[in-house]
């Protein structure tokens, strides 16, 4: 079984800074099927990334993801205030199909 | 816009099963797999399995094989899912997503439920 492994697992940045989000899997994937999503509180996830680096519909473009093989990142180039949250990464695939979430990465106000 | 209701919060107790129904409004709803995924308080995401409605077999994660079954009804857009055997562990707030992609294979979900809470408790 792949597993998603996330770093740091907080990350403490103020509004304006450069946020880079990690996501390790064990063995190397199809870019195809990696991509991130964002959870605040009370709330259900948001897709922002899919195939490693495009960006899903009304996702601003601060939000940038690259990667692939085995390591990929998720990039926020200013943060603002609502960025604040916890991020996922997700991988797809096999047969039968399964998703894999990784254990997330809460971004906090420094 | 597509947009998807779950059933309300359930309390259960160990041993008995539950089910949590999914309805989806304003779109194209057979051709699009539907996953659960669920959330422990505090906890990470997990992916439970799901259904494309018009293909009419699931897919299930390994782990909850033989304890979920997720059934489609195309006539009211509905997906189910029914866990049994549940255990305090179980509980959580269970999401229904649709897939991005029409006929997508449990790729990326970009529409979200605003998820049920089940409570597991003797």
């Amino acid at each position: 079984d792949i597993v998603l492994t996330q770093s740091p697992g907080t990350l403490s940045l103020s509004p304006g800074e450069r946020a880079t989000l990690s996501c390790r899997a064990s063995q190397s994937l199809t870019s195809r099927y990696f991509g991130w999503y964002q959870q605040k509180p009370g709330q259900a996830p948001r897709l922002l990334i899919y195939d490693a680096s495009s960006r899903a519909t009304g996702i601003s473009d601060r939000f940038s993801g690259s990667g692939s093989g085995t390591d990929f990142t998720l990039t926020i180039s200013r943060l603002e205030p609502e960025d604040f949250a916890v991020y996922y990464c997700q991988q797809s695939g096999g047969s039968p199909p399964e998703i894999t979430f990784g254990q997330g990465t809460r971004l906090e106000i420094k | 816009q597509v947009q998807l209701a779950q059933s309300g919060a359930e309390v259960k107790k160990p041993g008995s099963s539950v089910k949590v129904s999914c309805k989806a409004s304003g779109g194209t709803f057979s051709s699009y797999a539907i996953s659960w995924v669920r959330q422990a308080p505090g906890q990470g995401l997990e992916w439970m399995g799901g259904i494309i409605p018009t293909f009419v077999k699931a897919n299930y994660a390994q782990k909850f094989q033989g304890r979920v079954t997720i059934t489609a009804d195309e006539s009211t857009s509905t997906v189910y899912m029914e866990l049994s055997s549940l255990k305090s562990e179980d509980t959580a707030v269970y999401y229904c997503a649709r897939d991005r992609e029409e006929y997508g294979l449990y790729y990326y979900m970009d529409v979200w439920g605003k998820g049920t809470t089940v409570t597991v408790s003797s």
